[in-house]
């Protein structure tokens, strides 16, 4: 079973911060999700990656399959980037099952 | 394209009652997952159809939980008898891809109350 480490648990910046989020995983893998919930709101999908680099707006993901290691990153942050970072983890071959980290609570303050 | 659709957002109830929380997934997608969130437990798995037949069913909690998938744009999670520990957030994603490779699209989310 995969072990997926989110660091760190809560995170709090001021507005125009970068920001970084980090997550590790124990097992090889076919892709990793970003995932970003509101409090009390949906689950809203910011990034699916196997390798490399990735880049939607402010937000840039990358992952390191050797070092079993992906960030997140956030350029001028915003207090409506206020919300949970989970980190999914999806196993090689037909396993189509995720293993999620337990989140980072990001606040952002003006 | 409206995205994952559910229904109801909120739901409270009484022990004992009966509970369904229905999908929409998005028009053209394979793949659909229940999946349950809690304080305690984080997301889970509850169930995964692949081209409306149900592939995984591990995650189901017990005999209470059912779940269908009678055509490609509906699916139905249920709890009979519903008990205050299955109080959660229920969450329906669908992805594009068979197998549930792709990105996921979630709903907003059905938050149960059971009382």
């Amino acid at each position: 079973k995969n072990e997926v480490e989110q660091s760190p648990q809560n995170l709090t910046a001021q507005e125009g911060e970068f920001i970084t989020i980090n997550c590790s995983y124990s097992v090889g893998i076919s892709a990793l999700h970003w995932l970003q919930q509101h409090p009390g709101g949906g689950i809203v999908s910011l990034f699916m990656l196997s390798s490399g680099k990735k880049k939607h707006g402010r937000l840039i993901a990358t992952i390191n399959i050797q070092e079993k290691h992906s960030s997140l990153h956030i350029t001028a942050s915003h207090p409506r980037d206020s919300a949970v970072y989970i980190c999914a983890v999806r196993g090689g071959g037909s396993n189509y099952k995720l293993t999620f980290g337990k989140g980072t609570l990001l606040t952002v303050n003006p | 394209d409206a995205g994952v659709i559910q229904s109801p957002r909120h739901e409270v109830t009484e022990m004992g009652q009966e509970v369904t929380l229905r999908c929409k997934p998005i028009s053209g997608h394979n793949s659909l997952f229940w999946y349950r969130q809690t304080m305690m437990r984080g997301l889970e798995l509850l169930i995964y159809f692949n081209n409306n037949v149900p592939i995984d069913d591990s995650g189901m909690p017990e005999d209470r939980f059912s779940a269908k998938m009678p055509n490609a744009s509906f699916s139905t999670l249920k709890i009979q008898p519903s008990e205050p520990r299955d109080s959660a957030v229920y969450f329906c994603a669908s992805s594009l891809e068979t197998g549930g490779f792709g990105e996921l699209f979630f709903g907003e989310g059905s938050r149960l109350t059971v009382l």
